[in-house]
């Protein structure tokens, strides 16, 4: 299996733009994760999802966050519009339980 | 709510030496506890679990201890070597939510 991936590793964008990061988790994982790492606050969990249904979004900073499931292979993260203070690593992580998970790369978000 | 806590922030030892990263969380109330490593760029490798009912778990060089009711937990490795450099992460699944709670990290360096 290729692991989880995510796209695009790396993003640069101006402020105020629409920022969306892409996810696929390893097939046959029921469970996927999105978290967020930064230098202050270190690695945060934003959202997760059972069986493509969200479970708890507490974590979603604003309403300018929103994360989606539209199948059991795929998931969007989407920042809009984008802040500075929005740039950090966004891991995905998927799972069969939600305490084993198997993390992606992560997206590197600047905004400038 | 949960929080967790790793000392030290960074570690610079010898090769061969061995050593102890602390964890400390504030809610006893946990489904298990696990040590994830992270390379720098990378995302994270989960090294061992610990369910709440054990009191340590090995792999290898590896060694991790969980005390429950003091709310801590230390990972031991032994015979350090230079690739054992990265950052290493406690992280703690409450019963209640079932999400990962991370600390900080322990940076570790490990001198040739």
């Amino acid at each position: 299996d290729a692991g989880v991936i995510q796209s695009p590793r790396h993003e640069v964008t101006e402020m105020g733009q629409e920022v969306t990061l892409r996810c696929k988790p390893i097939s046959g994982h029921d469970y996927l994760f999105w978290y967020r790492q930064t230098m202050m606050r270190g690695l945060e969990l934003l959202i997760y999802f059972n069986n493509n249904v969200p479970i708890d979004d507490s974590g979603m900073p604003e309403d300018r966050f929103s994360a989606k499931m539209p199948n059991a292979s795929f998931s969007t993260l989407k920042i809009q519009p984008s802040e500075p203070r929005d740039s950090a690593v966004y891991f995905c992580a998927s799972s069969t339980t939600p305490d084993t998970q198997y993390f992606g790369p992560g997206t590197r978000l600047t905004v400038l | 709510k949960q929080e967790v806590t790793q000392i030290p922030a960074a570690l610079s030892v010898p090769e061969g030496e061995n050593l102890v990263l602390n964890c400390s969380f504030t809610d006893s109330a946990i489904y298990n506890l696990q040590w994830f490593r992270q390379d720098p760029g990378k995302g994270l490798t989960s090294l061992l679990l610990i369910q709440s009912s054990q009191r340590e778990q090995t792999s290898g060089r590896l060694n991790a201890s969980l005390d429950k009711s003091s709310g801590r937990s230390t990972l031991y490795i032994a015979a350090s070597q230079p690739g054992d450099s990265a950052t290493y992460l406690c992280a703690v699944s409450d019963t209640g939510r079932r999400a990962l709670t991370f600390g900080s990290g322990t940076r570790l360096q490990v001198q040739p």
